[in-house]
């Protein structure tokens, strides 16, 4: 069971916008920045997001994130096949010390 | 360009310890804290443990504390996980990645990841 919770999948066609979302508590999300990574398959995960809504070099302004309480999300625009994906959100957790992820969303792009 | 070549995975037996390593090059290794991130097979990421830069911080996993040690040689660019005690359930696909941060301490953003190394604990 992870301490963060994503959907276990999301779904849209080509072009379309879809958002991913991750739930967690106040001593992770409601006090620490978010990130996010895509994990292609049978390769490591990239980053893609960092201190919330932060983009590493590289990343297209296609995908975006934002934080509201406890909660963040992941939203990604102008969907590509090359998206489909395995996509998980993370950050630090004060009370364990130490750095928590979610269970993962699988992205399929019809 | 920066690079993370883990080595040292294998079958080893319930009880039995493992070191893997990780070698970098691409960029300042004695400025990054360093970590490792495991994933079970088609499960999801896990964090096992953390170090600073100059080594004075380190944290680990709530299910790898007291039996995992993580440390790392400055002088040879390479970080290192020593595993102790092992359980079936520490099968995983073992990744070293970069922290984010050049201050020394870490952020928990990883942006620079290996390919893994396969450990696999059974009998």
């Amino acid at each position: 069971q992870s301490v963060l919770t994503q959907p276990p999948s999301v779904s849209a066609t080509p072009g379309q916008r879809v958002t991913i979302s991750c739930s967690g508590s106040s001593s992770n999300i409601g006090s620490n920045y978010v990130s996010w990574y895509q994990q292609l398959p049978g390769t490591a995960p990239k980053l893609l997001i960092y201190d919330n809504n932060k983009r590493p070099s590289g990343i297209p302004d296609r995908f975006t994130g934002s934080k509201s309480g406890t909660s963040a999300t992941l939203g990604i625009t102008g969907l590509q096949t090359g998206d489909e994906a395995d996509y998980y959100c993370g950050t630090w957790d004060t009370s364990l010390s130490g750095v928590v992820f979610g269970g993962g969303t699988k992205l399929t792009v019809l | 360009e920066v690079q993370l070549v883990e080595s040292g995975g294998g079958w080893v037996q319930p009880g039995r310890s493992l070191r893997v390593s990780c070698g970098v090059s691409g960029f300042t290794f004695h400025d990054y804290a360093m970590h490792w991130v495991r994933q079970a097979p088609g499960k999801g990421l896990e964090w096992v443990s953390g170090i600073s830069s100059n080594s004075g911080g380190i944290d680990y996993g709530d299910s790898v504390k007291g039996r995992f040690t993580i440390s790392r040689d400055n002088a040879k660019n390479s970080l290192y996980l020593q595993m102790n005690s092992l359980r079936v359930e520490d099968t995983a696909l073992y990744y070293c990645a970069k922290d984010i941060d050049g201050s020394g301490y870490y952020s928990g953003y990883f942006d620079h990841w290996g390919q893994g190394t396969l450990v696999t604990v059974s009998s």
